[in-house]
């Protein structure tokens, strides 16, 4: 079955301290996002991707970046964490233009030390 | 820009009783609306969705009518069970993209 899957599930790290987290979908959706979820806060879009080699800032993308290579993987990088990125991290993919439906990944908790 | 306001929680039910969630939005244009629901734990799954006025969309006997007059999308269930205890999120879609509600947290009681 088509999926899209998180690495690691769960991540300590310290402040300064550079952190990619994986996302990885096999449904070979053009469009994928990444998103944190606090509370209070709901999701708040970081960065978004629709194709490879195309990437947008977000909402909230102050000190993060993504690539997309290939169709399947848009990995998240922390260049320098802080302990303000301390959330839970979700991926989610989607079809094409023409659907706003979002399938989502089992999410990353990235605690910073 | 679109933004989605939901109902603060967190909210607490016996079994059995009847559920509304409510959920207004504003948007340009006319958007999708959907209704997410998270486990504990778990990523968010989508529990149903409708993408133009008066449609109504159901799942899982939950269910949530697009009202264009009054922007809502309230979330309805006749009869919660302990299993739909969960995070449940309203959104509105356009442009590919989603913009969520804060989130209600639900508890049902045995």
């Amino acid at each position: 079955d088509a999926e899209i899957t998180q690495s690691p599930r769960h991540k300590i790290t310290e402040t300064g301290r550079q952190v990619t987290l994986a996302c990885h979908q096999t449904w070979n959706h053009n469009n994928m996002f990444w998103y944190r979820q606090d509370l209070g806060h709901g999701l708040r879009l970081i960065h978004y991707s629709y194709g490879v080699q195309d990437t947008n800032k977000g909402e909230v993308s102050d000190g993060y970046s993504v690539s997309r290579s290939n169709t399947e993987d848009l990995p998240l990088t922390l260049e320098s964490a802080a302990s303000s990125q301390t959330s839970v991290y979700f991926c989610a993919s989607s079809e094409s233009k023409a659907s706003e439906t979002q399938y989502f990944g089992p999410g990353t908790r990235l605690l910073v030390l | 820009g679109n933004s989605v306001t939901q109902m603060e929680g967190p909210v607490t039910l016996s079994e059995e009783a009847f559920l509304t969630i409510n959920c207004t939005y504003t948007a340009t244009g006319y958007p999708s609306l959907f209704w997410y629901v998270q486990y504990p734990g778990e990523g968010l799954q989508l529990l149903l969705k409708a993408t133009k006025a008066d449609d109504k969309g159901s799942n899982k006997g939950f269910e949530a009518t697009y009202r264009k007059e009054t922007t809502s999308f309230h979330l309805e269930k006749g009869s919660v069970q302990v299993s739909d205890s969960a995070v449940y999120f309203c959104a509105s879609g356009s442009a590919r993209q989603l913009t969520f509600g804060s989130g209600t947290q639900l508890t049902v009681l045995p």
